[in-house]
């Protein structure tokens, strides 16, 4: 069966910090991949997705990159936080679109 | 882009009470699921619906595509059905967004 990982859980940043967020998938292979962020408030918005290694789109412009260094890995990058950076960082995969997305754990990030 | 409104945005039950949750969307779509958001933020995947109806357990959903709704029913509803409901939809070109409603959030009192 498949799984998907995110870590870390929690993380606390100052402003100006770099952030990290990694998630990986198991199970499957060239899965659709998704990072979705959730301000407080509970809407969901679509920040990055990627279709195969190295491909990206970016659905919204802000100072957050993604990279997709291996097959069932992805990985949400800043080199400078802000607060509003603030959120619940949520990843998904799917087989193919339109699919099932399934989602991760998340990662509650707090930028201070 | 499409919209997606939610309704109601918040719901309190008695357990043992039905519930239905509305998505209305504003164009035409080939994705449509119904998630559930527990306590700890995860979210579990309830239906992939972008049309027809599917039953599970308790839980059943019937996405009417062509008047660009779909409703989430809750049957006899337990305290465990607490939390938040988000319909996502995900339209023709779209290259795999979803876009989320604003959510449902319903509690269940013992």
């Amino acid at each position: 069966s498949q799984t998907i990982h995110q870590w870390p859980a929690t993380l606390v940043q100052p402003v100006g910090s770099p952030l990290s967020l990694e998630c990986t998938v198991e199970g499957t292979s060239n899965p659709n991949l998704y990072w979705y962020r959730q301000a407080a408030g509970r809407g969901l918005q679509l920040l990055f997705y990627s279709v195969g290694i190295g491909q990206i789109s970016s659905e919204v412009p802000q100072n957050l990159s993604a990279s997709r260094p291996q097959d069932r890995q992805f990985i949400l990058s800043s080199k400078k936080l802000l607060l509003s950076d603030s959120g619940f960082y949520l990843c998904a995969w799917s087989r193919s679109y339109p699919d099932t997305q399934y989602f991760g754990p998340g990662t509650r990030l707090t930028v201070l | 882009g499409i919209q997606v409104e939610q309704s109601p945005p918040d719901l309190i039950l008695q357990e043992g009470a039905n519930s239905t949750l509305r998505c209305n969307f504003s164009d035409s779509v080939n994705n449509l699921q119904w998630f559930h958001q527990n306590p700890w933020g995860q979210l579990i995947n309830l239906f992939y619906i972008p049309s027809g109806t599917k039953q599970n357990g308790r839980l059943s959903a019937t996405t009417v595509a062509t008047e660009r709704y779909s409703l989430l029913y809750i049957s006899s509803s337990q305290t465990t059905d607490s939390g938040v409901y988000f319909c996502a939809v995900g339209g023709w070109n779209q290259g795999g967004k979803l876009i989320f409603g604003q959510g449902t959030e319903l509690s269940v009192k013992p």
